[in-house]
């Protein structure tokens, strides 16, 4: 069954902590995502790579790290030094892009992140 | 650069008539265009998206939606819709051949009997 799974789909962190998302795809992708959304904000990019070992800081990195050690798996941690981390969190995957070709990304289920 | 404008926060339809969402787009490079559904707490799914082919693009789930370049549009259409349809949509934005996608802030849909 191909796809990608998020866990946990809740998370609930205490100010002042370090939390770590887990993303894994079995869709044998190359590149992976991670984005944050907010009611009425649409979905803005954190972090993505697009290949072992390299990622990319997307338009919103500050107070967030990642790392892609392995290519089915790119854990997101959310650090204290995130303002305002509540929010929904989507991890996606897509093939390499090719010369003119439009590469579609396939979304995990999303962890809902909330910070007490 | 790219940009999307969706042009509507919220349509509300009745079940049985037809859905208009709206989306202009702003691209440097010839784009591909993509929209997805998202339903509530879950991820985002793709209903369909214009490479360089046919204008007109049909998708899952009865949608469609035309590429006007004069116009720089690619507005979503569904003839009839159904209570399952209740849910976000997003337009999307991205130069061919590159990776990273531009959303727009989304349309929530809503359904009435």
């Amino acid at each position: 069954d191909g796809g990608i799974t998020q866990s946990p789909k809740y998370l609930f962190r205490k100010e002042g902590q370090n939390v770590t998302l887990s993303c894994e795809q079995n869709l044998n992708h190359d590149a992976m995502y991670w984005y944050r959304q907010d009611p009425g904000q649409g979905l803005r990019l954190i972090y993505y790579s697009q290949i072992v070992n390299d990622f990319q800081k997307g338009d919103i990195a500050e107070g967030y790290s990642v790392s892609r050690e392995k290519k089915e798996s790119f854990p997101l941690t959310v650090t204290s030094a995130q303002k305002n981390p509540t929010a929904f969190y989507l991890c996606a995957s897509s093939t390499s892009p090719t010369s003119g070709g439009a590469t579609e990304q396939f979304f995990g289920p999303g962890t809902r992140l909330t910070v007490l | 650069a790219q940009s999307v404008t969706q042009l509507d926060s919220h349509v509300s339809v009745s079940e049985g008539t037809p859905v208009l969402l709206r989306c202009n787009y702003s691209s440097s490079y010839s784009p591909s265009l993509f929209w997805y559904v998202q339903h509530p707490n879950k991820g985002l799914q793709l209903l369909l998206k214009y490479t360089s082919a046919a204008t007109l693009v049909k998708g899952i789930n009865g949608f469609e939606a035309e590429f006007k370049k004069s116009e720089t549009s690619f507005h979503l259409t569904k003839p009839s819709a159904h209570m399952s349809d209740a849910a976000e949509y997003f337009c999307v934005v991205t130069p061919r051949g590159y990776s990273t996608l531009t959303f727009g802030k989304g349309t929530m849909l809503l359904v009435s009997p």
